[in-house]
């Protein structure tokens, strides 16, 4: 089975600091990989996905992520925060189709992040 | 604006009851899927539809159906309903959900909250 891990629930950072959002996965065969962020009472918008290539994923709002395949992770990371970028992280994997695993997307438990002005 | 729109915004009833959640999904999405979240269990996968058909299971109690329609909106019925059942429910939607848009993220809509009294 597929499975998420997002072990820290609060990431706080400084304005203008980078900040890194944790995230390791396990799968069966080569991991699709998304991150989506969550604002109060708003549904999960999609950020960046990785599928295959260049290890380093850019994506939205200054968004990009690094696809470690020996460490199983998939960390999300901004240059400099800002403190709109407050809000709730989610990692998600699929399986690839040809694996025969399920094929939803499992969700992790979510990182809260604040950036502190 | 993910352009999946669900119905009700918000959800409020008596234990043993049965409500009914409405979804549109995008113009073009194929799939929809639901998801519960609630703040002990996290994001939890309930089913998925594609083109009427039922695709994938998740999560989903017994006590908890969906349907998929021609016109590809998608209904949620939760019934005899427990105060366990208070959570925020996602609608989902994505092209295909095979094939080259596999990978093709989801686009959530900004749930329907229930509360069960």
């Amino acid at each position: 089975a597929q499975s998420v891990a997002q072990p820290e629930d609060q990431v706080n950072v400084a304005e203008g600091n980078p900040l890194t959002v944790k995230c390791t996965y396990s799968v069966s065969g080569n991991p699709y990989l998304f991150w989506y962020v969550q604002y109060p009472n708003r549904g999960l918008q999609f950020l960046l996905k990785y599928i295959t290539g260049d290890n380093l994923v850019k994506g939205s709002y200054g968004f990009e992520a690094e696809f470690n395949k020996s460490q199983t992770s998939f960390h999300l990371k901004k240059p400099s925060a800002l403190v709109s970028d407050s809000a709730l992280y989610f990692c998600a994997v699929r399986a690839p189709i040809s694996s025969g695993s399920a094929r939803q997307l499992t969700f992790g438990s979510g990182t809260q992040l604040t950036v502190l002005p | 604006d993910s352009g999946v729109t669900q119905t009700p915004k918000h959800l409020i009833t008596a234990t043993g009851q049965r409500v009914t959640l409405r979804c549109s999904p995008r113009s073009g999405d194929l799939s929809v899927y639901w998801y519960q979240q609630s703040l002990d269990q996290g994001l939890q996968f309930l089913i998925q539809y594609y083109n009427g058909e039922e695709r994938a299971k998740g999560n989903i109690l017994e006590r908890f159906s969906a349907q998929q329609f021609p016109d590809l909106h998608s209904e949620l019925n939760l019934s005899s309903l427990e105060l366990g059942d208070s959570a925020l429910y996602f609608c989902a939607s994505s092209p295909t959900g095979t094939g080259s848009t596999y990978n093709s993220p989801l686009h959530f809509g900004n749930g329907t909250r229930l509360t069960v009294t």
